[in-house]
């Protein structure tokens, strides 16, 4: 079956400073992946979609240049929290999807800026 | 704009019952709906994938009904387990964008 690894599971910075996530696709190439951020008890919100070799689109309200977003191959796009503040604190969660597999989830990565 | 509504928010049973999600959306025109777990601080499991054209899905204790035309689906889930607890979500997909609902949390007690 089709996994999605996403890594760090967790991290926590200071203030000011920039985090990547990374999402891989393991076992199959994704020709779309998809960035969402969940807020407690809340679902999840789509902030961007990626295609490999192309630039991210990015939904309304979503700040491109706060949340880099870089697909450079089939199997791994990433995602860049720069200049982080206190509200960027969510659970991130990354999509890769293709024709044969569908939508695979990554495990989410909790970040906390204090 | 498509908005999806899960109800209930919550949902408190003992082991052994069964139970009923709701899940209703806006825009009937979908290409399919899915629903997912979700463990706390934990991604998403898919659970059932129902194709725009089909009614029903069944895995295991699990079966998801689709109702496009009135916008409804539900996930009935046979003879609960404490395993069984979780946030569950569903999402309508249309072209490449997945609408996810709010969930339901469910808890099953021993």
């Amino acid at each position: 079956g089709a996994v999605v690894s996403q890594h760090p599971s967790w991290v926590i910075c200071k203030s000011g400073t920039s985090v990547k996530i990374e999402c891989r696709s393991l076992d199959f190439q994704a020709t779309t992946m998809f960035w969402y951020r969940q807020f407690p008890k809340q679902s999840l919100m789509l902030m961007a979609t990626s295609n490999e070799g192309s630039k991210a689109t990015y939904e309304q309200g979503v700040e491109k240049d706060k949340f880099l977003i870089n697909h450079a191959s089939l199997t791994l796009s990433t995602l860049t929290v720069t200049s982080a503040h206190p509200e960027d604190s969510s659970f991130y969660i990354c999509s890769a999807t293709n024709r044969v597999f569908g939508y695979t989830f990554g495990s989410g990565t909790r970040l906390t800026v204090v | 704009k498509q908005e999806v509504t899960q109800i209930p928010a919550a949902l408190s049973v003992p082991e052994g019952e069964n139970l009923v999600l709701n899940c209703s959306f806006t825009d009937s025109a979908i290409y399919n709906l899915q629903w997912f777990r979700q463990d706390p601080g934990k991604g998403l499991t898919s659970l059932l994938l129902i194709q725009s054209s089909q009614r029903e899905q069944t895995s295991g204790r699990l079966n998801a009904s689709l109702d496009k035309s009135s916008g409804r689906s539900t996930l009935y889930i046979a003879a609960s387990q404490p395993g069984d607890s979780a946030t569950y979500l569903c999402a309508v997909k249309r072209y490449s964008t997945l609408t996810f609902g709010k969930g339901t949390m469910l808890l099953v007690s021993p």
